[in-house]
């Protein structure tokens, strides 16, 4: 009922840390994104997935892993945080090129590394 | 790597003033969509463009895609304190399904 979800939807933490990200979709899309975006740069695509188990690298890959062993859920985390990272970061949803290439995003979580 | 170059960066317009935002690029995309954000959500799909040259209107709004399909526009007629917002291109390639963004144009319309 809920679509396209994210949490935290801020989050503060220190420079090192391991941080994760949560992203669930109600709709059983099979195609999801994970996008920061800055200032000055717009939305940045970080990584994708086709499918539960099929993942792959964006634009902006590096510091950041990602896994897909459910459908509905696309966790994406920063194994050692670094003040670069300080963003706010969209999930996505899209059925996929035969329903066209809409894609639904979440709320957004804002991260702050310090 | 395909490219959208958005324009103007930023618009500050009285209510009831018509504006455009351009969409550009050097590359052909397979369709274009349009998409408008505001402060603390994500983007949400305002239309999407497929056809070179096709026109689509959404009240007030009115989207075009370049006839080379290298280039889109959104024109708003008579604005709206309600048509604040960052908007945002957004092109796909042929077989496809990821999105290459444009920066965005933020739009502010002043009562």
């Amino acid at each position: 009922d809920a679509g396209i979800t994210q949490s935290p939807r801020y989050k503060i933490t220190e420079t090192g840390r391991q941080v994760t990200l949560m992203c669930h979709q109600t709709w059983s899309h099979s195609y999801m994104f994970w996008y920061r975006q800055d200032l000055g740069h717009g939305l940045r695509l970080i990584y994708y997935s086709a499918a539960a188990d099929i993942t792959d690298k964006g634009e902006v890959p590096d510091g950041y892993v990602v896994s897909r062993s459910k459908t509905e859920n696309f966790p994406l985390t920063l194994e050692s945080a670094t003040r670069s990272q300080t963003s706010v970061y969209f999930c996505a949803s899209s059925v996929g090129r035969q329903g066209g290439n809409e894609q639904f995003f979440g709320p957004g979580t804002r991260l702050t590394v310090l | 790597t395909q490219l959208l170059e958005q324009s103007p960066q930023f618009l500050s317009i009285q209510e009831g003033e018509n504006l455009t935002v351009y969409c550009n690029s050097s590359s052909v995309f397979s369709s274009l969509q349009w998409y408008r954000q505001e402060p603390g959500e994500g983007p949400v799909l305002l239309v999407t463009v497929v056809t070179g040259g096709e026109v689509k209107k959404l009240k007030r709004l009115t989207f075009q895609f370049g006839d080379a399909r290298k280039d889109s526009s959104l024109h708003i007629t008579a604005a709206q304190p309600g048509d604040t917002g960052l908007y945002l291109c957004a092109g796909s390639g042929a077989g496809s399904y990821q999105l290459t963004f444009g920066k965005g144009t933020k739009l502010s319309v002043i009562p």
